[in-house]
């Protein structure tokens, strides 16, 4: 089952633009995660935010999380050609329960 | 440090056959979780495998299966296959069972079942 829900579904922006996919997730977390996915291969771990963290920052990626609405942003900042792809967030619930992902949101940046 | 590694790569099989994927984990990392991802949808959980013990399973029916090796490599095994099982199968190791520090993909097997 999934837990978490991106939106949108796909976006298409221009390069140097901004991107921001939100995710929304329905039980309580431990910690929320974004991959990313070129072209239906493996995923690539791109950030972690854990449950009492409110952002956090990598290069050009910004996560927020709001654990009272249940839901978390990945903002992709002077997007590039290269950052087309599928991203998906995935939660973890609690103890040793596995990472629960979303559906995604397929990013497509035109040079 | 290598990462994760799967394999093959791609597979056909037929409806009925059975088939064994393999994956081997990043050095260090004890566990490996299995996925299964359909076309445009994102990653179902199948099992995972924590020091050769399984320490989870999806909604995933008995002729799923999987292995867990001392060097902590594992296997995933499917008999009877259907045409619904055709995916891209991903293979992902960690350092520990709690998802703490996030998960080392494989670049997947892409299973097709005609």
């Amino acid at each position: 089952s999934q837990q978490g829900e991106e939106d949108p579904q796909a976006l298409s922006i221009q390069e140097g633009e901004n991107a921001t996919m939100n995710c929304s997730y329905k039980t309580s977390i431990n910690n929320l995660q974004w991959y990313r996915q070129n072209s239906g291969r493996g995923l690539v771990h791109l950030i972690l935010i854990r449950s009492n963290e409110r952002e956090k920052h990598s290069g050009r990626l910004r996560v927020t999380l709001d654990t009272s609405k249940k839901s978390s942003s990945l903002l992709i900042t002077a997007s590039r050609a290269a950052d087309t792809a599928s991203y998906f967030c995935a939660t973890h619930s609690s103890g040793n329960t596995p990472l629960v992902f979303g559906k995604g949101t397929r990013l497509s940046v035109i040079a | 440090e290598t990462g994760v590694t799967q394999s093959p790569t791609h597979l056909i099989k037929t409806r009925g056959q059975q088939v064994t994927l393999r994956c081997s984990s990043q050095s260090g990392h004890n566990t490996v979780s299995w996925y299964q991802q359909a076309l445009g949808q994102g990653p179902q959980f199948i099992f995972q495998y924590y020091r050769e013990e399984e320490n989870g399973r999806g909604n995933f029916p008995p002729r799923f299966s999987g292995l867990q090796f001392p060097n902590y490599s594992s296997e995933l095994n499917v008999n009877a296959l259907e045409l619904d099982d055709s995916a891209l199968y991903l293979c992902a190791s960690s350092a520990d069972r709690a998802s703490n520090y996030g998960y080392t993909f494989g670049s997947g097997t892409r299973l097709t079942v005609v």
